[in-house]
């Protein structure tokens, strides 16, 4: 069965550095997301990408958040000067068009000391 | 706005008692509803979806869950309880006429004891 692939599957990371969270979505889909989920907190969306274009966000995903399609086949998330509040598990996710199913990744382990 | 509630952080049941784990949506327009999966270590899985078809879904595992409009609720159901069904499970809901944004629940974690 197709799988969303995230790598790293964990990162220990310095306050103040640029992380880089890689996912390769199933091939044929169109839609592409990222959501976070901090230690004991609920599951939260933070941003969709569709026809190589932010389609939404949330008001988590600030201007130390970006994302990037650079090939046809990754899905990138960049936290520009990461913060200590930034650590959380990062799950990517991907449907194809017309779906109601999120397909999601193993996540991202993101440790921030 | 869209939200959901998920009554109970923990819920702990014998193996081969039925499992409850309730939800509870908030929604404007009409809804879809999931249950995900969360084993330890491991992404979310997809356990089940109401998509405005049939109001009683069936998803893997034995699990099921009843869309019901009059209580806004959409609770996960499963009769006889295994070990191996201990994981923490999310509720969600998302709005029918878009693609993503998923709304989740706070989570409920299911101990299952021997």
């Amino acid at each position: 069965e197709p799988e969303v692939t995230q790598t790293p599957s964990h990162q220990v990371t310095q306050m103040g550095q640029e992380v880089i969270l890689r996912c390769v979505p199933i091939s044929n889909h169109l839609y592409f997301y990222w959501y976070r989920q901090i230690l004991g907190q609920k599951v939260e969306f933070l941003v969709s990408f569709y026809n190589n274009e932010i389609s939404e966000k949330s008001e988590i995903f600030d201007d130390q958040f970006s994302v990037e399609r650079p090939d046809g086949s990754n899905f990138t998330l960049k936290i520009r000067s990461t913060k200590l509040e930034d650590s959380a598990m990062y799950f990517c996710a991907s449907t194809a068009y017309g779906a109601n199913v999120l397909t999601f990744g193993a996540g991202s382990r993101l440790t921030v000391l | 706005a869209q939200s959901v509630t998920q009554l109970g952080s923990h819920v702990s049941v014998s193996e081969g008692a039925l499992v409850l784990l309730r939800c509870n949506y908030s929604s404007s327009v009409p809804p879809y509803l999931f249950w995900y999966v969360q084993y330890p270590n491991q992404g979310l899985q997809l356990l089940l979806k109401y998509t405005s078809a049939a109001t009683l879904v069936k998803g893997i595992n034995g699990f099921e869950a009843e869309f019901k409009k009059s209580e806004t609720s959409f609770h996960l159901t499963k009769p006889s309880a295994h070990m191996s069904d201990a994981a923490e499970y999310f509720c969600a809901v998302r709005r029918s006429s878009n693609t993503g944004k998923l709304i989740f629940g706070q989570g409920t974690t299911l101990q299952v004891k021997p």
